[in-house]
């Protein structure tokens, strides 16, 4: 039982550069999340899930979209890559009575 | 805005003592209270939650205290060991929400030999 993983751990970007975070669970919870966390703010959240084929909106979801084919899977997407988007990525799912992080990607953007 | 505040920014221990970390939110309407445990370079981890009607939760050397009237939050933890050095994260739900979670910024707390 993996719980919540993350791909890749580390990646740097240049500015304008594509890439996806894929998170994947094995808890088979229906809600998934993506938060960023940066320096001296608390985390954030980008878009959400609650179930397979729905995504929505969350705090800051500026530049980053999201898909969710598979119940398991969640993925966040950066079309074009900034410098502002550098930071520390987590998915979590939420299960009955809490939720569950991922151990988070660290994304520089240069 | 932040709704959740959380104090001290930073904190520096000795083994085995005992201390305090504070949260303060301005949540409206109130579901649950969280503390959550966060090592370098990990995610969060739940270390308890409160609803409305607890007053205290504990797990081990932590203990956590809500006081819904004056919408403060405490969490102690006893005895410190060297391995509680971590980030101490409040996060405060909203009722009604399916999904909204309010983060504080965290408590960094170093426990030193």
């Amino acid at each position: 039982n993996a719980g919540v993983t993350q791909t890749p751990k580390f990646r740097v970007l240049k500015t304008g550069q594509s890439m996806t975070l894929l998170c994947a669970q094995d808890m088979n919870h229906e809600y998934m999340y993506w938060y960023r966390q940066d320096p001296g703010m608390g985390l954030r959240l980008i878009h959400y899930s609650v179930g397979e084929g729905t995504t929505a909106k969350g705090e800051v979801p500026d530049g980053y979209n999201v898909s969710r084919l598979k119940k398991q899977n969640f993925l966040l997407g950066l079309e074009s890559a900034a410098p502002s988007q550098t930071s520390v990525y987590f998915c979590a799912t939420r299960g009955p009575y809490e939720q569950y992080f991922g151990p988070g990607t660290r994304l520089t953007v240069t | 805005k932040n709704q959740v505040e959380q104090s001290p920014q930073s904190l520096i221990i000795l083994e085995g003592k005992n201390c305090t970390l504070q949260c303060n939110y301005t949540v409206s309407p109130f579901s649950n209270l969280r503390w959550y445990k966060q090592d370098t370079g990990r995610g969060p981890v739940s270390l308890t939650i409160m609803t409305f009607s607890e007053n205290t939760k504990s797990n081990g050397r932590y203990t956590a205290t809500l006081d819904a009237d004056t919408k403060q939050s405490s969490l102690h933890i006893t005895a410190s060991q060297l391995s509680d050095s971590a980030s101490y994260i409040c996060v405060v739900s909203y009722s009604n929400s399916g999904y909204a979670l309010n983060f504080g910024k965290g408590t960094s707390l170093l426990v030193t030999p």
